[in-house]
């Protein structure tokens, strides 16, 4: 298994432009989910999916799109960079959170964005 | 509001000592408290975790004590060693909320030689 992987790793974007963040994962979990990481913040919930076709917003929703297709695939797109999303971008993925249990996230190796 | 809370943003011990790390919380409501571990240009990794009904759970040199009543957690490492220099974060869960998947600002734990 190749478990849960990123791409690119690194990407530098000037402000306006798109582009779309790839996650992938070979696990068959049902929930997948992307956060950010900034300095001093911790990881931060950006958009979540418990399914495919099914996605929400999470903590820092503003200026990210998501969609799912496929159990295996979850892509985060910026519609129009700004400098205030330079960050490191991670992927994640686990059983579904429901029933309750103890359940862990699976995360990929991230994608460093800087937006100049 | 944060309802998960890493006080300490560092922490340096020496190696063979103990390594305190600490997390509280504000929800009553989460059903399991989940570590993480995360090496520079890494993702978090799985370290150990918690169920509300289990006061404490241990994993080698690892161990997680929870404090319900002070709404306080805290991971244990010992001995310490250099390979455990890393940050860590607190990540509670609760199954009434299907995204509410939170971390705390995480504690960079140094493991002196």
């Amino acid at each position: 298994n190749a478990g849960v992987t990123q791409t690119p790793k690194f990407q530098v974007l000037k402000t306006g432009q798109s582009m779309t963040l790839q996650c992938a994962q070979d696990m068959n979990h049902e929930y997948m989910s992307w956060y950010r990481q900034d300095p001093g913040m911790g990881l931060r919930l950006i958009h979540y999916s418990v399914g495919a076709g099914i996605t929400d917003q999470g903590e820092v929703p503003n200026g990210y799109n998501v969609s799912r297709s496929t159990t295996e695939d979850f892509p985060l797109r910026l519609l129009s960079a700004a400098p205030s999303q330079t960050s490191v971008y991670f992927c994640a993925s686990s059983y579904s959170p429901l029933p309750q249990g103890d359940y862990e996230q699976y995360f990929g190796p991230g994608t460093r964005l800087t937006v100049t | 509001d944060q309802q998960v809370k890493q006080n300490s943003p560092s922490l340096s011990v020496q190696e063979g000592r103990i390594s305190i790390l600490n997390c509280d919380y504000t929800n009553s409501m989460f059903d399991y408290f989940l570590w993480y571990k995360k090496y520079p240009a890494e993702g978090p990794t799985f370290l150990i975790s918690i169920s509300s009904i289990k006061d404490k759970n241990e994993d080698g040199r690892f161990t997680v004590f929870l404090n319900k009543s002070a709404k306080h957690l805290s991971l244990h490492i010992v001995p310490s060693q250099p390979g455990d220099s890393a940050v860590y974060f607190c990540s509670p869960i609760y199954g009434g909320s299907q995204g509410n998947l939170i971390f705390g600002k995480g504690t960079k734990l140094s493991v002196k030689p």
